[in-house]
């Protein structure tokens, strides 16, 4: 298996724009986490699905974070308009149950907005 | 989830034995005690997991005492490689995953 894998790895744009984060998770797994990580605040995690479907999106910040899950095999992240201090990598993780130590995180997405 | 704490960072030399503790005194009776390591520019990986006493594989040993209230991750004599942040997680099957500011562990030659 590939692993995890997202999509850009390099993402630099300007304020206002939108932004669109892809993930691909493991095949088989049913639980998919998007998760930012800056310095300041460490890794948070974001949203969680659970077959598709969010289970708890207490850590999206604002609307301007919506995440969807189309169908297993892909999900993406979008923010809309983007800011600066939206700037951090974005990791996904993926997992066959909802258990700690069960997750398997991708490269990220180290996003930079100008 | 139980609330973890672990120092902030900590250095170490090439061939030594690193320990790094992380105290967690509201652990529940089905919290498992989880570690990951997070290599610069790469997402964090599970390393290891425990629920008492001692737990070794080929990357670690995990120490946790009889109250559980700590425990305490032991890297035998780390190479540059292990050069990371290190964190500790705790909860049990029904908990999300959400990962505290963790150890960054600089190995120096």
């Amino acid at each position: 298996d590939a692993g995890v894998i997202q999509s850009p790895r390099h993402e630099v744009t300007e304020m206002g724009q939108e932004v669109t984060l892809r993930c691909k998770p493991i095949s088989g797994h049913d639980y998919l986490f998007w998760y930012r990580q800056t310095m300041m605040r460490g890794l948070e995690l974001l949203i969680y699905f659970n077959n598709n479907v969010p289970i708890d999106d207490s850590g999206m910040p604002e609307d301007r974070f919506s995440a969807k899950m189309p169908n297993a095999s892909f999900s993406t992240l979008k923010i809309q308009p983007s800011e600066p201090r939206d700037s951090a990598v974005y990791f996904c993780a993926s997992s066959l149950r909802l258990s700690v130590g069960t997750q398997y995180f991708g490269p990220g997405t180290r996003l930079l907005v100008l | 989830l139980a609330k973890t704490t672990q120092p902030i960072s900590m250095d170490s030399y090439e061939g030594q034995e690193v320990n790094i503790t992380c105290s967690h005194n509201n652990i529940a009776t089905n919290d498992y005690i989880t570690w990951y390591q997070q290599f610069p520019s790469q997402g964090p990986r599970f390393i290891i997991q425990g629920y008492k006493t001692k737990v070794t594989n080929e990357v670690a040993s995990l120490f946790i005492p009889a109250d559980r209230k700590s425990s305490t991750l032991s890297l035998p004599r780390v190479s540059l490689s292990d050069t990371a942040v290190y964190y500790c997680l705790v909860g049990d099957d029904r908990d999300d995953m959400r990962f505290g500011a963790g150890t960054r562990l600089t190995v120096k030659p």
